[in-house]
């Protein structure tokens, strides 16, 4: 089966850094995206990452290391409205557009 | 651009009866896909269209469950007759291509009594 883990909660300050790591044992493995989702809402894009390595865009950065099976999505200048869910998800082949998700990090900002 | 949408955002219904749900995709969106989300799970594939045709349905839980798009615009879900265990939220999703990044819209939440 497909198996991606990830803490179910984390709270940080407003203003600080916070990382979400997410873990995965799956069939196969072609890339890890990131989705934020705020409550009743639509999950929203993030980032992608393919290869190893740091994509950054904003605020926001995701690391990926294929060797270990993980990743990780990298939240700086944390502000409130980053409050929500996020969610790490595997494309698991080239040809497989469906996306295996892991069950999601509530991120709590605190003033 | 507008996003893609579904309706109803909440449907109550009885075990036993018939519920359908719809989305909207992005216009100009090929690729289609149903996912669900059950209390406390993780959010789970169902089904994936391109155009009208059915191009992966793995994730269909039985046969309870019947997913359409005739004509390759909108799509309908249809679970008949409705069990306890099928709710949730079901999301549509949507994209231009083969891209990693899928626009999803709100969900649908279903409670089935």
């Amino acid at each position: 089966g497909q198996s991606l883990e990830q803490p179910s909660e984390v709270t940080a300050v407003e203003g600080a850094i916070v990382q979400i790591n997410c873990t995965y044992q799956t069939s196969g493995f072609y890339g890890l995206s990131w989705y934020q989702q705020h409550d009743g809402g639509a999950p929203t894009f993030l980032s992608y990452n393919g290869l190893d390595g740091l994509e950054e865009t904003g605020r926001f950065s995701s690391f990926l290391s294929r060797s270990d099976s993980y990743g990780y999505l990298l939240l700086q200048e944390l502000q409130m409205k980053d409050s929500a869910s996020y969610f790490c998800a595997v494309k698991l082949g080239a040809g497989s557009y469906q996306l295996t998700f892991g069950k999601g990090t509530k991120l709590s900002v605190i003033p | 651009e507008a996003g893609v949408t579904q309706f109803p955002s909440h449907s109550v219904i009885e075990k036993g009866q018939t519920v359908t749900l719809r989305c909207d995709p992005i216009s100009g969106h090929d690729n289609l896909y149903w996912y669900r989300r059950v209390m406390g799970k993780e959010i789970k594939f169902l089904l994936h269209f391109v155009k009208e045709s059915k191009q992966d349905e793995s994730g269909m839980p039985n046969n309870r469950f019947l997913a359409e798009r005739t004509g390759g615009t909108y799509s309908t879900l249809k679970v008949q007759p409705a069990e306890l265990e099928d709710s949730g939220v079901y999301f549509c999703a949507s994209s231009q291509d083969s891209r990693y990044e899928q626009y999803f819209g709100p969900g649908t939440r279903l409670t089935v009594t």
